[in-house]
């Protein structure tokens, strides 16, 4: 069973341009969380996915940040226009129906660095 | 919003010593799950173990234990007979019912061959 795939591993990218993430979850997962870890600090939650619903964007910063799963399967989360301040590493992650909580099946995460 | 706090960035162990990671929390939740979560070098996060606020037991996974002190709010991790391959980072995280976790900032552990 393949695990959750994120794209691209690694992005640079200039002030104020634009930058698109995307994460495969596993396949036949309902629940797809967002989360982001800033240089040596906490990983903090951005957002939840059931299906392709919006459960819970509670923790998306502002509203330079998009995220879709259109279909229920892959996510993209969309920077526009970024900042300094964006730079950190996103995870993936998602969880099957009815597996037990905290069996959120992580991504190896994309390391962003804005310049 | 849950606090995790982690106050150890970094912790050294010699190879099949034990070593112990140290975590507090802060809630006014009284059912939560807990979990330590670890992060091999240029590898995914997975889980280590788990702990369910309402068990009183101490979760044990092989090698990996808790010691979870409710009243205290604390949830400490203890690796026996490190091995090399324990070197990772290691994170604590909260959850309550909304299954969103909250994370402390990350304890780096080395094992010393």
């Amino acid at each position: 069973e393949a695990g959750v795939t994120q794209f691209p591993s690694h992005s640079v990218i200039e002030k104020g341009q634009t930058v698109t993430l995307r994460c495969d979850p596993i396949s036949g997962h309902d629940n797809l969380y967002w989360y982001r870890r800033v240089m040596g600090k906490e990983i903090k939650f951005l957002l939840h996915f059931v299906k392709e619903s919006k459960q819970d964007e509670s923790g998306m910063p502002n509203n330079r940040f998009l995220a879709e799963r259109t279909g229920g399967t892959y996510s993209t989360l969309k920077v526009q226009p970024a900042e300094l301040e964006d730079s950190g590493v996103y995870f993936c992650a998602s969880r099957g129906y009815g597996d037990d909580p905290g069996e959120q099946y992580f991504g190896p995460g994309t390391r962003l660095t804005v310049t | 919003a849950q606090t995790v706090t982690q106050s150890q960035p970094e912790m050294s162990v010699q190879e099949a010593e034990t070593v112990t990671l140290s975590c507090t929390y802060d809630t006014s939740e009284n059912n939560y799950y807990l979990f330590w979560y670890k992060q091999p070098p240029s590898r995914q996060m997975i889980l280590v173990i788990r702990q369910e606020a309402y068990k009183q037991q101490n979760a044990t996974e092989n090698r990996f234990s808790v010691n979870f002190q409710k009243a205290a709010k604390s949830f400490s991790l203890k690796i026996s007979d490190s091995q090399l391959g324990d070197t990772a980072m290691y994170f604590c995280a909260f959850m309550k019912g909304d299954y969103k976790l909250s994370f402390g900032a990350g304890t780096t552990v080395t094992v010393r061959a």
